[in-house]
């Protein structure tokens, strides 16, 4: 059945370091999000695209973090340089907004558990 | 004040309890979704709703829109339902749909 995969799942990585999540949306899904969870912020929303264009990544560190959407089935979330509070876990979701304004859920991505040391 | 607040934040029930969850929020919504989240990690949409009620299974879903409310009830509660339940809001906008979540309810349900 159609989900949302992620990769990495897990990563570790030493301070400073280049770090890239992957995501690939369920076949369809116009809109794409980032999201991290942390045990002090909970889930929080970093960035989302609709038909590929950035809506909103006010949630990210600029300085630091990108996402892009090089096409239609790859999203991908950078970290440069990476520090070890950006531990968390990073969920991409994706989902459909039809015309109309209609609103489907959003289906998450198993996660990538990032570790910085 | 966190714009969406949840009810209580850990919740132990005996196997066979109605457990009710409760979600507050303060900003207009297209939508409310309540989610699922395992030990394991993963994240699994269980309702979303904008007016009534939804049922699937042993779950119910309700929201008043006027009081801006949500109750997530579990009937015949069991242990494979322990899990973290999170309410979240999609605010009404023309371009996207960002959810805003609440901080999570940890659920154990004892055998």
């Amino acid at each position: 059945d159609a989900r949302v995969t992620q990769t990495p799942r897990h990563k570790v990585t030493e301070m400073g370091q280049e770090v890239t999540m992957r995501c690939q949306p369920i076949l369809g899904h116009n809109t794409v999000f980032w999201y991290r969870q942390t045990m002090m912020q909970g889930l929080e929303l970093l960035a989302y695209f609709r038909n590929r264009a950035p809506l909103d990544d006010s949630g990210m560190p600029k300085d630091r973090f990108s996402a892009e959407m090089p096409d239609a089935t790859l999203a991908t979330l950078k970290i440069q340089p990476s520090e070890p509070r950006d531990s968390a876990v990073y969920f991409c979701a994706s989902g459909l907004v039809r015309s109309g304004g209609y609103r489907d859920e959003q289906f998450f991505g198993p996660g990538t558990r990032l570790t910085v040391l | 004040k966190n714009e969406v607040e949840q009810s209580p934040q850990n919740l132990t029930a005996q196997e066979g309890e109605f457990i009710t969850i409760n979600c507050s929020y303060s900003v207009g919504i297209s939508a409310l979704h309540w989610l699922q989240q395992h030990p394991g990690g993963g994240i699994v949409s269980l309702f979303m709703l904008s007016s009534g009620k939804k049922k699937h299974g042993r779950l119910i879903a309700t929201i008043n829109i006027q009081e801006k409310h949500s109750s997530l009830h579990i009937t015949a509660s069991h242990p494979r339902d322990s899990a973290v339940y999170i309410c979240a809001v999609s605010e009404w906008e023309t371009s996207g749909s960002r959810l805003t979540f609440g901080e999570g309810t940890q659920l154990t349900v004892n055998p």
